[in-house]
């Protein structure tokens, strides 16, 4: 089955540092990734779609410069956090959509802490 | 917001019985899925159903839609332990972009 990937599962920053996650899909391709993060009991909420060689597309409302997306490769995209702040702390999910088939396919998702 | 909302927020159960958690959306879609979170983990992909299906049945799932009324139902039959986990519904209204209904907390207790 297809597989996506998340590194790390967990981090935990100081108020000001910048945090990179970074999204694998293990055994496809994947032109276009996506990122949402979730609040604590609450649902996902896209942040933006990342798109191989092109800019990605940020949802309204989401600060481009601090949440940097990078999508380097077919198989590869990453999510820096930059200046992060405790507001920061979420749940950050990706997902993978491989197109042969008209679905998503999720990632484990990274807990980040900014203390 | 765009979100669409779920009904029940929460809902406990005892095993064996059913659970049926229901979804409302605002915009037309192109289908509509159902996932799992347990907690603090990812999703996982439960069911799709186009916009032209009205019924679709995976094992001891049952999904309905009914996009007269921008809704969808997902039944849980014969529940066990293992199902208390969150749902969420969500639509793709296009490009692949989901969006995510508000999720219902599933309890099932033995």
């Amino acid at each position: 089955g297809a597989v996506v990937s998340q590194h790390p599962s967990r981090v935990i920053c100081k108020s000001g540092t910048s945090v990179k996650i970074e999204c694998r899909s293990l055994d496809f391709q994947a032109t276009t990734m996506f990122w949402y993060r979730q609040f604590p009991k609450q649902s996902l909420m896209l942040m933006a779609t990342s798109n191989e060689g092109s800019k990605a597309t940020y949802e309204q409302g989401v600060e481009k410069d601090k949440f940097l997306i990078n999508h380097a490769s077919l198989t590869l995209s990453t999510l820096t956090v930059t200046s992060a702040h405790p507001e920061d702390s979420s749940f950050y999910i990706c997902s993978a959509n491989r197109v042969t088939h008209n679905e998503q396919f999720f990632g484990p998702g990274t807990r980040l802490t900014v203390l | 917001s765009q979100q669409g909302e779920e009904d029940p927020q929460a809902l406990s159960i005892q095993e064996g019985e059913n659970a049926t958690m229901n979804c409302s959306y605002k915009t037309s879609i192109n289908n509509l899925q159902w996932y799992r979170q347990n907690s603090g983990r990812g999703l996982v992909h439960l069911i799709l159903i186009r916009s032209n299906e009205r019924e679709k049945h995976s094992g001891r799932l049952r999904v309905t839609l009914d996009t007269s009324k921008k809704s969808s139902s997902l039944l849980i039959t014969a529940s066990r332990a293992a199902d208390t986990a969150s749902y969420f519904c969500a639509t793709d209204t296009g490009f692949q972009k989901l969006v995510f209904g508000t999720g219902t907390r599933l309890l099932v207790s033995p």
